[in-house]
């Protein structure tokens, strides 16, 4: 059973650091071709992509905000890490980890599996 | 940086044919993916490189990719189709993704 799930807080004042987690379980970061990405969407907005991390440690970042995200794996404990510097209200927004798996989106070009989410709530 | 343009809403009656647009410039060099999103629910994968379904989607839904529009078709639509529906690219090493179109059945 495939199974991703999203953890950290869901507020956070503004300039602060925002360090989210997901656990997975069920898929692999070490196989050839997958990658994990973190996916945000403000309330009612669109989904926006914020970072991909390979199963070869290559990472990716959102052009706008590059200089303030960090992605990081941990393949013993099945878990990528999202760090966000200088939070914002405009960052508040529901986070989700997603995983290209294997069988449709390996190499990076979609996201086949998705977290519940976790709603991030930026006040001071 | 690459954008991918959709339109607000799709209204279609029940059982009757949706058609979602997604336009990019040459978009047909790119492979585009389709996520369908209920309320207060994730994403879900419906096509993956244009036209291809993963396991457990139904037949009605369908993709075609040329020039410079992707098209997602929803064929029978039923009131359990209706949800938000964003297209996706790989572009400069990263996810892009549509604006997204809500579906009223």
């Amino acid at each position: 059973q495939i199974t991703l799930k999203e953890s950290g807080p869901t507020l956070v004042k503004p300039t602060q650091t925002l360090t989210l987690t997901c656990t997975f379980s069920g898929l692999s970061l070490n196989t050839n071709g997958v990658a994990m990405g973190w996916i945000r969407q403000p309330p009612g907005k669109a989904l926006e992509c914020l970072a991909l991390i390979f199963w070869d440690d290559d990472k990716r970042y959102s052009p706008s905000l590059k200089t303030r995200l960090t992605i990081t794996k941990d393949t013993s404990k099945n878990q990528v890490v999202l760090t966000m510097t200088n939070l914002d209200p405009v960052d508040s927004a529901t986070y989700y980890c997603a995983h290209s798996g294997t069988e449709y989106c390996s190499g990076g070009g979609c996201l086949a599996y998705w977290g519940q989410g976790t709603l991030v709530t930026v006040s001071s | 940086s690459y954008e991918l343009t959709q339109s607000l809403s799709v209204s279609v009656a029940l059982g009757q044919t949706a058609r979602f647009t997604c336009g990019g410039n040459n978009i047909a060099s790119k492979n585009v993916h389709w996520y369908q999103q209920k309320p207060g629910q994730a994403p879900v994968l419906v096509i993956y490189r244009n036209n291809n379904r993963p396991s457990g989607i139904p037949e009605r839904f369908s993709g075609s990719n040329s020039g410079n529009t992707a098209t997602l078709t929803i064929s029978r639509a039923q009131a359990g189709d209706e949800a938000d529906y964003y297209c996706q690219v790989w572009d400069s090493s990263t996810v892009v993704f549509g604006g997204g179109t809500k579906l009223t059945v």
